[in-house]
């Protein structure tokens, strides 16, 4: 069982290129998150999808944009990256947003933007 | 808004009990959990608490009061590898998302 797989895990892009990080679970879970985490800052909540179908801003979603593809997919866009961007981004996943549940995540993407 | 406050760093000796505070403040709480996170390495699931009271997993317990909007996870018999960041998380309303706190890091020295 693979749980949460993340890819890419390491990538560097220039100030202005786009990327998608991409996410999968195969826990037949509902919900999706993602996550950036910064010295000193613990994990903030990107953007998160309660179930297949919806998706939601979390705390910082300027610069970025989700897709929920399938219940098993969930992926974060950067249109213009940034050097502000620069982080170790992470996706979650539990069977319900708002049970108490576990949240599974993957291994992270390790972004820099120069 | 939302946010969770915990002590940045914490030290304790091996063989030592540490305990991690978190308060939080959220519209429509409703649980709270703990993760853990070895450098470089994903969070992994702790514990939770949707009750007021204390929650026991091995050397870990987990303790919240919603009345205080305060919980805390309690470590024992602290090992070297209990060196780590440790986070709270809030649930929020049914159908919002999980919020985490800016984490608290151990150290634990023999």
């Amino acid at each position: 069982n693979a749980g949460v797989t993340q890819t890419p895990k390491f990538q560097v892009l220039k100030t202005g290129q786009s990327m998608t990080l991409q996410c999968a679970q195969d826990m037949n879970h509902n919900s999706m998150y993602w996550y950036r985490q910064d010295p000193g800052m613990g994990l903030r909540l990107i953007y998160y999808s309660a179930s297949e179908g919806t998706t939601d801003k979390g705390e910082v979603p300027n610069g970025y944009n989700v897709s929920r593809l399938n219940k098993r997919e969930f992926s974060l866009r950067l249109e213009s990256a940034a050097p502000s961007q620069t982080s170790v981004y992470f996706c979650a996943s539990t069977q319900a947003t708002g049970l108490p549940t576990e949240a599974f995540f993957g291994q992270g993407t390790r972004l820099t933007v120069v | 808004g939302q946010s969770l406050e915990q002590p940045s760093e914490v030290t304790a000796v091996e063989g030592a009990i540490v305990q991690i505070n978190c308060t939080y403040q959220t519209s429509g709480f409703y649980g709270l959990s703990w993760y853990q996170q070895h450098d470089g390495g994903a969070p992994t699931f702790l514990s939770y608490n949707g009750l007021d009271g204390l929650e026991e997993t091995g050397r870990f317990s987990s303790f919240l009061s919603r009345s205080d909007s305060y919980g805390y996870l309690l470590l024992q018999e602290l090992q070297m590898k209990d060196s780590a960041s440790y986070f709270c998380a809030a649930n929020n309303q049914a159908g919002t998302a999980l919020i985490f706190g800016k984490g608290t890091t151990l150290s634990v020295s023999s």
